[in-house]
């Protein structure tokens, strides 16, 4: 399979602990937060997302904590499974009269370790 | 479940050859981007369709690069001549909306250019 990971920072996490993604944004304009996995070899994968005028959203096993006073952004996952390997990238959507953009952060490697 | 086609999987060609790259959106969605990503990078837009008309083809290479949406439902991306700066995964993805909705992706094409 493919290296997504070559130069990302990585997260190692022993299975079962609990994993926490962090992602700093910039764009302020912004009006939705959202967690991609990818998985080596396949395309993005929704995960959860966030309003900006929210700071918490909770889904199965993951939960996303918006400071906008930071511009910071966390990915919390619960009991953290060997299927949750994956590059992890948050993204910024503004919505606009030209559309819905994304914009995507750097990713983050999650390891699980047995 | 439905998702998002693309094909081929994989493409390797040499510098100067075209190449062409299709995808299947999410029955019933109407809008459709085409992104760019580099490996260890995330996604970077390259153009956004609604139906059939484009929307956002602001970062897409012109002098090489075309799409098009000719009925409104599937897609090709293409690139003429390809250049080696080229290789990297292109990836599809979808919305039910214009404006909110989540975009869905498909698992990418990955191009090597020789």
């Amino acid at each position: 399979g493919e290296s997504v990971g070559l130069h990302l920072p990585t997260l190692s996490v022993q299975e079962g602990d609990n994993s926490i993604i962090n992602c700093a944004y910039s764009n302020s304009a912004s009006d939705y937060f959202i967690w991609y996995k990818q998985e080596s070899g396949k395309g993005p994968q929704f995960i959860i997302d966030i309003r900006s005028n929210m700071d918490k959203r909770q889904g199965q096993r993951v939960t996303v904590l918006l400071n906008k006073t930071v511009k910071h952004l966390s990915l919390q996952i619960a009991a953290t499974q060997p299927g949750d390997s994956a590059v992890y990238f948050c993204a910024e959507k503004i919505l606009t009269g030209g559309g819905n953009k994304l914009t995507f952060g750097t990713g983050t490697q999650l390891k699980v370790e047995l | 479940e439905a998702e998002v086609a693309q094909s081929p999987r994989y493409k390797i060609t040499e510098k100067s050859q075209a190449v062409a790259f299709w995808c299947d959106p999410i029955s019933g969605h109407a809008t459709l981007y085409w992104y760019r990503q580099i490996l260890g990078q995330g996604p970077e837009l390259l153009v956004q369709f609604q139906d059939e008309s484009v929307v956002d083809d602001s970062q897409l290479p012109k002098d090489r690069f075309s799409a098009e949406r000719l009925k409104g439902v599937d897609s090709t991306l293409k690139i003429q001549p390809a250049e080696l700066g080229d290789s990297a995964m292109y990836l599809c993805a979808s919305s039910s909306d214009y404006y909110q909705e989540t975009q869905y992706f498909g698992p990418g094409t990955r191009l090597l250019v020789l």
